[in-house]
């Protein structure tokens, strides 16, 4: 079956750093995403995938490696806003998303 | 960036009623459109995936019957939940694949059901 672990929830302090991390194991694999999501609204797109290595995008980074099914979401400079949950999804052989089922982050100041 | 838009944002139905939800792709043409649920504290779950044109694909243990999906232009699907029910109280979350930038989805705001 195809399956995507990554932890229920996580805590951290404002300013520091957080690595969420993904594990998968999908029939096929074409990209891996992360996306961000706040309570009560739709996720939004943070990142994409395909490759392995690092993907940084300001205080967001990707990182990917394909033969350990395996990928991290890397988030600096902890602000308050950053409190949400993060899904990691990866798609597979026929193109369509497998969803993890998302990350709390708990942010305290 | 391409943005996706849901209609309405919010609605409360009594028990039995049907409710129709719009998703428009507003600055691109989506020949793939995702309707997704989910419940409070669980990941998103697909529900079908819908190409312009054609009939919608169900994902297994959805009822076709009972959510009915039409994606009659390039730029809008409808999801109606027929004779809705309590349990049927959820977030509808509906998104958009544009061929021309492979990678992405772009994700509507979402509708908050309660069925009454």
């Amino acid at each position: 079956g195809q399956n995507i672990d990554q932890p229920t929830e996580m805590t951290a302090t404002e300013g520091a750093i957080v690595q969420i991390n993904c594990t998968y194991q999908t029939s096929g694999f074409n990209g891996l995403f992360w996306y961000q999501q706040h309570a009560g609204e739709a996720p939004t797109f943070l990142s994409y995938n395909v490759l392995d290595g690092l993907e940084e995008k300001g205080r967001f980074s990707s990182f990917l490696s394909r033969s350990k099914g395996y990928s991290y979401l890397l988030l600096k400079e902890l602000q308050m806003k950053d409190s949400a949950s993060y899904l990691c999804a990866v798609r597979d052989s026929n193109y369509q998303l497998i969803w993890g089922a998302g990350t709390k982050l708990i942010i305290k100041p | 960036g391409a943005v996706v838009s849901q209609h309405p944002s919010r609605v409360i139905c009594k028990s039995g009623t049907s409710v129709k939800i719009e998703c428009r792709s507003l600055d691109f043409q989506a020949t793939t459109m995702f309707w997704y649920r989910q419940f409070p504290k669980q990941s998103l779950m697909l529900m079908a995936t819908s190409n312009e044109g054609s009939k919608a694909t169900y994902e297994q243990g959805v009822e076709k019957d009972k959510f009915l999906i039409n994606h009659a232009s390039l730029t809008l699907s409808t999801l109606t939940v027929t004779s809705a029910h309590p349990e049927d109280s959820s977030f509808y979350i509906c998104s958009a694949r544009d061929l021309r930038k492979e990678y992405e989805q772009y994700f509507g705001p979402g509708t908050r059901l309660t069925v009454t």
